[in-house]
């Protein structure tokens, strides 16, 4: 089945440790997105990319960095300069074709400081 | 910030219907609205959208107010696992515009 697929589910890390989500789609989706949620609150957008080798900051960019050399895949690394990276990270995908199609998601990746 | 507003929360009988509300009174009339549910540790789930005009499918029915300020979420026969939290979104239809999650409502469908 077509879908978005987030790896690994749990993650956890060292001080001072990047650590890389991955996102892939088969839904031949152009574009791409990642998000941030915290505890009872809603999603804010890290970063997105609209075609391929071409992404832009969303509005909690600082400490993340990410590529997008295939369609399929948008990884996001969370640096060490993330002061506090604790956080359930999102990403969704959607179409760009039709400029009203809403986003799907993935099941996200939780990830801890130790 | 969201352009939305929802109740924190709401309760539903199993079985009967559940009505969700949404103001949005500072709608473009470029704008959508959508509605997601997230349900625990997973991620948002797309239930439905629309522009002016109502618009069902087999998860729900959205009801727009003629001067689209507000709208209502409607589960017809709620069950156990409609149990989530529920977010309504309004976007406008142009790229670069991307989807802010408020807060929204949760609701408990209970037994």
């Amino acid at each position: 089945d077509g879908g978005i697929t987030q790896s690994p589910k749990y993650l956890f890390r060292k001080e001072g440790q990047n650590v890389t989500l991955s996102c892939e789609q088969n839904l031949n989706h152009d574009a791409m997105y990642w998000y941030r949620q915290d505890p009872g609150q809603g999603l804010r957008l890290i970063y997105y990319s609209q075609i391929v080798n071409d992404f832009q900051k969303g509005d909690i960019a600082e400490g993340y960095s990410v590529s997008r050399e295939k369609k399929e895949s948008f990884p996001l690394t969370v640096t060490s300069a993330q002061k506090n990276p604790t956080a359930f990270y999102l990403c969704a995908s959607s179409t760009t074709g039709l400029r009203n199609q809403p986003q799907h998601f993935g099941d996200g990746t939780r990830l801890s400081i130790l | 910030d969201a352009k939305t507003t929802q109740p924190t929360s709401m309760d539903c009988a199993e079985g009967r219907a559940a009505n969700l509300p949404c103001n949005h009174s500072t709608i473009s009339g470029n704008e959508y609205v959508y509605w997601y549910r997230q349900i625990h540790s997973q991620g948002p789930q797309y239930i439905i959208h629309g522009l002016k005009n109502n618009e069902t499918n087999e998860m729900a029915s959205l009801i727009i107010t003629e001067d689209r300020k507000s709208s209502t979420l409607i589960l017809p026969h709620a069950t156990l696992r409609d149990t989530a939290v529920y977010y309504c979104i309004v976007r406008a239809d142009n790229y670069g515009q991307n989807f802010v999650f408020g807060p929204g409502t949760r609701l408990s469908v209970l037994p």
